[in-house]
């Protein structure tokens, strides 16, 4: 089975700080994102990357910057938190393909709260 | 820009009942359409995967289809039960050069009740 895994399931930040959340998923994909998740909002692309380096912008990167040193490992970062960022966030991977799309594969999602 | 809306936003129905979820989505240039499944506060399951090519998919009491020219999707869900609760998204893969990015719905909320 394909696991796609986030580091934490819940996490409580103060403003200011700076937080890594992790993704780390084990089917060799090339496409990892990430996505924030808001009542009323639905899922709003933050930022993805289709390999190792290599990342482009979502619709709502401001606040956010990404890392992708090794394929299977997906890191998004908040610079300095803030209380407008807490939210549920989710990661993602898939095949990249030119011909066809491949399925599309989730983690458990991560609740952060920053107070 | 590609824009995904489902309808409708919440939907209750009686268990046992058959019922249908809609997506719509405004650029047919895509590879495929895949709908998920999400339980409140966890991460999103896959349910089935069209692609592009395809007109529909069936996995067990679910039953999806696509009309890439009308840009429609509908989720079919036969004789539905309480553990069907849960929202339901649909989400569309593009084309993008060299990545394959992945545009959501809002999602429908839905409720079987026993």
């Amino acid at each position: 089975d394909v696991k796609v895994t986030q580091s934490s399931r819940y996490l409580v930040k103060r403003t200011g700080e700076k937080v890594f959340l992790e993704c780390v998923q084990d089917m060799d994909h090339e496409n990892m994102f990430w996505y924030r998740q808001d009542p009323g909002l639905g899922l709003r692309l933050i930022y993805f990357s289709y390999d190792v380096k290599m990342k482009e912008k979502g619709d709502i990167p401001e606040g956010y910057s990404v890392s992708r040193e090794k394929k299977e490992r997906f890191s998004l970062i908040l610079e300095s938190a803030s209380t407008n960022q807490t939210s549920m966030y989710l990661c993602a991977s898939s095949l990249r393909t030119y011909s066809g799309g491949t399925e599309a594969f989730f983690g458990q999602g991560t609740r952060l709260t920053v107070v | 820009k590609q824009e995904v809306t489902q309808i409708p936003a919440a939907l209750s129905v009686p268990e046992g009942e058959n019922l249908v979820l809609n997506c719509s989505f405004t650029d047919s240039a895509i590879y495929n359409l895949q709908w998920f499944r999400q339980d409140p506060g966890k991460g999103l399951t896959s349910l089935l995967l069209i692609q592009s090519s395809q007109r529909e998919q069936t996995s067990g009491r679910l039953n999806a289809s696509l009309d890439k020219s009308s840009g429609r999707s509908t989720l079919y869900i036969a004789a539905s039960q309480p553990g069907d609760s849960a929202t339901y998204l649909c989400a569309v893969m593009g084309y993008g050069g060299a990545t394959n990015k992945l545009i959501f719905g809002t999602g429908t909320l839905l409720a079987v009740q026993p």
